[in-house]
C-alpha cells in the first residue's frame, strides 16, 4: 500500500495567517496521464470529511480561493492564504493513484 | 440536490456480520464510483473499496475477504456487507461518490453511520 505522511500533525494560526500543510506519498503519484492523483480533504469538527482539492491542484466546486494545492510526484502541499476561524478541523490528504486509496493521519488546525 | 444516507444496525455482537445500506436521493448513481470509507480513532480513515452502478468492485485487500459491496439501482440504495466482525471493526462508515471521471476525488459524503461492535 502507498503510505501517506503529513506534516505538521498540528498547527495554531492566528486568523489571517497563511497555513500549510504537506503530505508526501511513499510512491509517486504521478499517473502517465500527465495527473497526480491526489485529494485534501477538511473533516469540520462534528462533520463528514470534504473535498477541498484534487487532482493534485484543482479546487472542488464552492472552495474559497485562499485554499490552493501544489505539488507533483511524491511532495505536495496544501497552502491556505489567510486562516479564518472556520478553517478550523482535521486535514486529511489521500491518493487515489492505486487501491486501496490511502489517507494521510491528519493535520489538526486550530485557531489562536 | 444530491444528497447521500448511510444507515445501519449500530450495535452487532461479534463474530455475526454487519449490513450497511447507503442511500442516494435527488439525482443519479451512474457515471459515479460509490465508496465506503470508515473512521476509527485507532486507524484514521481507512477506503474498504467501491462499487460503480454496473456492479464492478474494489475492495481495499485487508479486507477483501470479509466484505462485499452490492447495489439496488431500482432503489439507488448500495449495501456494504462485513462478516465475523470483532471490536477493530468498530468505526463511523461513511458512504462517499467520487466525482465523474476522476479517480479518488470524493466530493459527496454521507453523515455517516456508527457502528459499535460488542456483546
Amino acid at each position: 500500500d502507498i503510505v501517506m505522511t503529513q506534516s505538521p500533525l498540528s498547527l495554531a494560526v492566528t486568523p489571517g495567517e497563511p497555513a500549510s500543510i504537506s503530505c508526501r506519498s511513499s510512491q509517486s503519484l504521478l499517473h502517465s496521464n500527465g495527473y497526480n492523483y491526489f485529494d485534501w480533504y477538511l473533516q469540520k469538527p462534528g462533520q463528514s470529511p470534504q473535498l477541498l482539492i484534487y487532482l493534485g491542484s484543482i479546487r472542488a466546486s464552492g472552495v474559497p480561493d485562499r485554499f490552493s494545492g501544489s505539488g507533483s510526484g511524491t511532495d505536495f502541499t496544501l497552502e491556505i492564504s489567510r486562516v479564518e476561524a472556520e478553517d478550523l478541523g482535521v486535514y486529511y490528504c489521500m491518493q487515489a493513484l492505486q487501491t486501496p486509496f490511502t489517507f494521510g493521519q491528519g493535520t489538526r488546525l486550530e485557531i489562536k | 440536490q444530491v444528497q447521500v444516507q448511510e444507515s445501519g444496525p449500530g450495535l452487532v455482537k461479534p463474530s455475526e456480520t454487519l449490513y450497511l445500506t447507503c442511500t442516494v436521493t435527488g439525482g443519479s448513481i451512474s457515471s459515479y464510483s460509490w465508496s465506503w470509507i470508515r473512521q476509527s480513532p485507532g486507524k484514521g480513515l481507512e477506503w474498504i473499496g467501491y462499487i460503480y452502478y454496473t456492479g464492478t468492485t474494489n475492495y481495499n485487500p485487508s479486507l477483501k475477504s470479509r466484505v462485499t459491496l452490492s447495489v439496488d439501482t431500482s432503489k439507488r440504495q448500495f449495501t456494504l456487507k462485513l462478516t465475523s466482525v470483532n471490536a477493530a471493526d468498530t468505526a463511523v462508515y461513511y458512504c462517499g461518490r467520487g466525482a465523474s471521471m476522476v479517480r479518488g476525488a470524493i466530493d459527496l459524503w454521507g453523515q455517516g453511520t456508527r457502528v459499535i461492535v460488542s456483546s
